[in-house]
């Protein structure tokens, strides 16, 4: 089983700065790699997979870059409600897809 | 509008069982490999079960393998998870979610809490 492994656990940033969170997995993924948001009280929405590649809906100010054990992502210019909880996850060595233990964004 | 609506959570005894329900809509629902993904009180995600879209191929993470049984009912257009043996460790938040790979979308889940 792949174990991720995210870093920093809480990361605080002030509004309308760059925020990159990083995310290291313990073999190679290759380019299966997908992030997560979640906020208080509610369900993880899909942001961005493929390591690059944003969801439907999710703005340009999400980025994802990366390869086989290192990925990052970047929100350019935060907004109020881009405070949240972040989730990586690979899907290349399947079953099982693992996460990693998340970083919490928080206000600076 | 595609959604996913999970029911059947609840408080349950050690070495009880529930059955988890999720009603989908705003898709095709036979389209999909599905899984359920649960979020123990405050901590990560864990994806628990999967279930392609004919039923044929399924996948249990080790720590549910002979305890919970996924299961889907294509003409319903719904996905079910029966949960026996249940442990404390079991308690958590039990998401359905659409997808395998990347988890595209995800009901807003039913909670399972196993205390005496």
């Amino acid at each position: 089983e792949i174990v991720m492994t995210q870093s920093p656990a809480t990361l605080s940033v002030s509004p309308g700065e760059r925020a990159t969170l990083s995310c290291r997995a313990s073999q190679s993924v290759s380019s299966k790699l997908a992030w997560y948001q979640q906020k208080p009280g509610q369900a993880p929405r899909l942001l961005i997979y493929e390591v690059s590649t944003r969801a439907t809906g999710i703005p340009a100010r999400f980025s994802g870059s990366g390869s086989g054990t290192e990925f990052t992502l970047t929100i350019s210019s935060l907004q109020s409600e881009d405070f949240a909880v972040y989730y990586c996850q690979q899907y290349n060595n399947w079953p099982p897809i693992t996460f990693g233990q998340g970083t919490r964004l928080e206000i600076k | 509008e595609v959604q996913l609506v999970e029911s059947g959570g609840g408080l349950v005894q050690p070495g009880g069982s529930l059955r988890l329900s999720c009603a989908a809509s705003g898709f095709t629902f036979n389209d999909y490999w599905m899984s359920w993904v649960r979020q123990a009180p405050g901590k990560g995600l864990e994806c628990v079960a999967n279930i392609k879209q004919d039923g044929s191929e399924k996948h249990y993470v080790d720590s549910v393998k002979g305890r919970f049984s996924i299961s889907r009912d294509n003409a319903g257009n719904s996905l079910y998870l029966q949960m026996n043996s249940l442990r404390a460790e079991d308690t958590a938040v039990y998401y359905c979610v659409r997808g395998h790979y990347q988890l595209e979308v995800w009901g807003q889940g039913t909670t399972v809490t196993v205390s005496s």
